[in-house]
């Protein structure tokens, strides 16, 4: 059972240049979500999908856009890629966003832009 | 909106020593709290959450937790660590965004084992 599954797991960009993160999960799970992780500041959620068809933004949005392919697929695209964008980026899914609910994380995305 | 403080960003522990990482959150109404463990260069995993019912939870790797309504607490222990235990622990608590709940994170405490 692969769980979270990211790609790439790491990657270099130019500033200004674009990338989509993809992120799948197996688990049919309803709910996705994309968070970034910087040092000594934690998870920050920057979208999340709380069922197929529907997204909403988190905590960190701007400078980013994101896609719920189907129920398996959440993707993350940077349109003009910022060193500021520079973090490790995770990919997670639950259940469904409810307050008991286990979140399961991919492996993560080492993104640096330069 | 909730927001958790982890008051270490690093403890330092010899190996087979206790150690306790310490969780705080800000608000007293009813919460769901969680302890997440990231081992290097992975994703992060459930280590134990308390959702409700008895305020000492047992999680994986010899984990607990004790949740202190009044101290509005929720901190990690483990009575002998292990070089294994090596990893960043993540605390978080659910609160409601939207109309869905989410997870509000610490920024992370590093256990370093000492041999």
């Amino acid at each position: 059972n692969a769980g979270v599954t990211q790609t790439p797991k790491f990657q270099v960009l130019k500033t200004g240049q674009s990338m989509t993160l993809q992120c799948a999960q197996d688990m049919n799970h309803n709910s996705m979500y994309w968070y970034r992780q910087d040092p000594g500041m934690g998870l920050r959620l920057i979208y999340y999908s709380a069922s197929e068809g529907t997204t909403d933004k988190g905590e960190v949005p701007n400078g980013y856009n994101v896609s719920r392919l189907n129920k398996r697929e959440f993707s993350l695209r940077l349109e003009s890629a910022a060193p500021s964008q520079t973090s490790v980026y995770f990919c997670a899914s639950s259940i469904r966003g409810n307050m008991n609910t286990e979140a399961f994380f991919g492996q993560g995305t080492r993104l640096t832009v330069v | 909106a909730q927001s958790v403080t982890q008051l270490d960003s690093q403890v330092p522990v010899f190996e087979e020593a206790p150690v306790e990482l310490r969780c705080n959150y800000s608000s007293s109404v009813s919460v769901y709290l969680f302890w997440y463990v990231q081992y290097p260069n992975q994703g992060l995993q459930l280590l134990l959450k308390y959702l409700s019912g008895s305020t000492l939870v047992k999680g994986i790797n010899g984990f607990e937790a004790e949740f202190n309504k009044s101290q509005t607490s929720f901190h990690l222990r483990k009575p002998s660590v292990h070089i294994s235990d090596t990893a960043e622990y993540f605390c978080a608590v659910s609160d409601l965004l939207g109309s869905n709940y989410q997870l509000i994170w610490g920024a992370g405490t590093k256990l370093i084992i000492k041999p």
